[in-house]
């Protein structure tokens, strides 16, 4: 079974600050982990995801996070807020590899809430 | 592509009214899922089938609910009869073989008076 945490349901920072998006998992195999962000009346859009290889991942609008397994961590970053970034952002892990029921079937975190302030 | 297709984008109806909520998938993808998502509850896995068939629907809270895919390019969500507390915001996302991205569409906000 997998579980996600993400610490902090709200998250303000100011315009050209740190954003640091904290995400900690349960899994009972080897998971693959997914940062999405969802806009104001829309669907949520993949950020970054990490299945094998190097553990830190870079996604789309500057966003990184490292796969981290001895603290069971994805915490998601990026260097300089923009205005733009304010959204509601969402760590989800499912099983890795191939087959079986789950295959393919995310667990969400609760959501973390990102304002940005000018 | 258009990515993944919902209808209706609102939905307004009376309590023990039956609701359809479709979803039209992105060409080619393999696997559909049906998501809930509410203040309370975040957002919640309802149903999902690979191949047009189903696979895991220990989502579904009640027997009010059904899902189907009678082909590969059309889904639906039905409730019957709507309860206020089905309100929330419905999510169809689709994904391919791989099933390492789900694409998500915008979304029907359903309202049950």
């Amino acid at each position: 079974a997998q579980s996600v945490t993400q610490l902090g349901s709200h998250v303000s920072v100011s315009e050209g600050a740190l954003v640091l998006l904290r995400c900690n998992y349960s899994s009972s195999v080897p998971p693959y982990l997914f940062w999405y962000v969802q806009y104001p009346n829309q669907g949520l859009q993949l950020l970054l995801k990490y299945t094998t290889g190097a553990t830190l991942v870079k996604g789309i609008n500057g966003f990184e996070a490292e796969f981290k397994k001895s603290e069971t961590s994805f915490h998601l970053t990026k260097p300089s807020a923009h205005m733009s970034d304010a959204a509601e952002y969402f760590c989800a892990v499912r099983p890795g590899g191939a087959g079986g029921t789950s295959y393919g079937k995310l667990t969400f975190g609760q959501g973390t809430i990102l304002t940005v302030h000018p | 592509d258009a990515g993944v297709i919902q209808s209706p984008r609102h939905e307004v109806t009376e309590m023990g009214q039956e609701v359809t909520l479709r979803c039209k998938p992105i060409s080619g993808h393999d696997y559909l899922f049906w998501y809930r998502q509410t203040m309370m509850r975040g957002l919640e896995l309802l149903i999902y089938f690979n191949n047009n068939v189903p696979i895991d629907d220990s989502g579904m809270p009640e027997d009010r609910f059904s899902a189907k895919m009678p082909n590969a390019s059309f889904s639906t969500l039905k409730i019957q009869p709507s309860e206020p507390r089905d309100s929330a915001v419905y999510f169809c996302a689709t994904s391919g073989p791989t099933g390492n991205e789900q694409f998500f569409g915008p979304g029907t906000r359903l309202t049950v008076l």
